[in-house]
């Protein structure tokens, strides 16, 4: 149980285009999606917070207008990069937290290179 | 100084060894402790779970915290080389109405055969 899938595993793109991620929790409702980067050989860092029905709440020093986040249903969240720039390659995962739980559940991240 | 601090290694030990990692934090109001694997461009596994002080056992895997100390310890017991991988302390806490977690900086083990 407690599975969390992430879409596309992996995607290059042109600067400038925009990039859509989606993160679903496969087994279990979700009222709550976090995303994270991470960059080589470093922890993972916090980007934003999504809640089922209401708008993200992003950490400071993220662009909400760059990473937009749509948490549409219990069981699907999207990151957009829009107009991706080089410096927004990293990995990217998604964690989920079942209802009622304080843990999260990862998804296995996508790869994102920016050309 | 860090939230959370985690010796980010690299560690290595051969095969059968018990290995022990170590986070230690700062903040108090931090209530959930969790331990995650991670393997080389995949996303974290969540490993053990606890909230309270003392021991929890799973399988190989005995998670450990002190709250007193503010330290929370994995160890691995019979050390295999598919435990090879990097080790994330996580600690979860309600920050401005959000649980959340943070992160030590991960310990990079290799278990040699």
């Amino acid at each position: 149980g407690a599975v969390v899938s992430q879409h596309p595993s992996r995607v290059i793109c042109k600067s400038g285009t925009s990039v859509k991620i989606e993160c679903r929790s496969l087994d279990f409702q979700a009222t709550t999606m976090f995303w994270y980067r991470q960059f080589p050989k470093q922890s993972l860092m916090l980007m934003a917070t999504s809640n089922e029905g209401s708008k993200a709440t992003y950490e400071q020093g993220v662009e909400k207008d760059k990473f937009l986040i749509n948490h549409a249903s219990l069981t699907l969240s999207t990151l957009t990069v829009t107009s991706a720039h080089p410096e927004d390659s990293s990995f990217y995962i998604c964690s989920a937290s079942p209802a009622g739980q304080e843990t999260q559940y990862f998804g296995p991240g996508t790869r994102l290179l920016v050309l | 100084q860090k939230e959370v601090e985690q010796d980010p290694g690299p560690l290595s030990v051969p095969e059968g060894a018990i290995v022990s990692l170590n986070c230690t934090y700062s903040n108090s109001a931090f209530q959930y402790f969790m331990w995650y694997r991670q393997y080389s461009r995949k996303g974290p596994e969540l490993l053990m779970y606890t909230y309270s002080s003392g021991n929890k056992e799973d399988g190989r895997f005995t998670a450990q915290v002190d709250k007193s100390s503010k330290y929370i310890s994995l160890f691995i017991r019979d050390s295999q080389p598919s435990d090879s991988a990097t080790y994330l302390c996580a600690m979860s806490a309600n920050f401005g109405g959000a649980q959340k977690l943070v992160f030590g900086q991960g310990t990079r083990l290799t278990i040699n055969p």
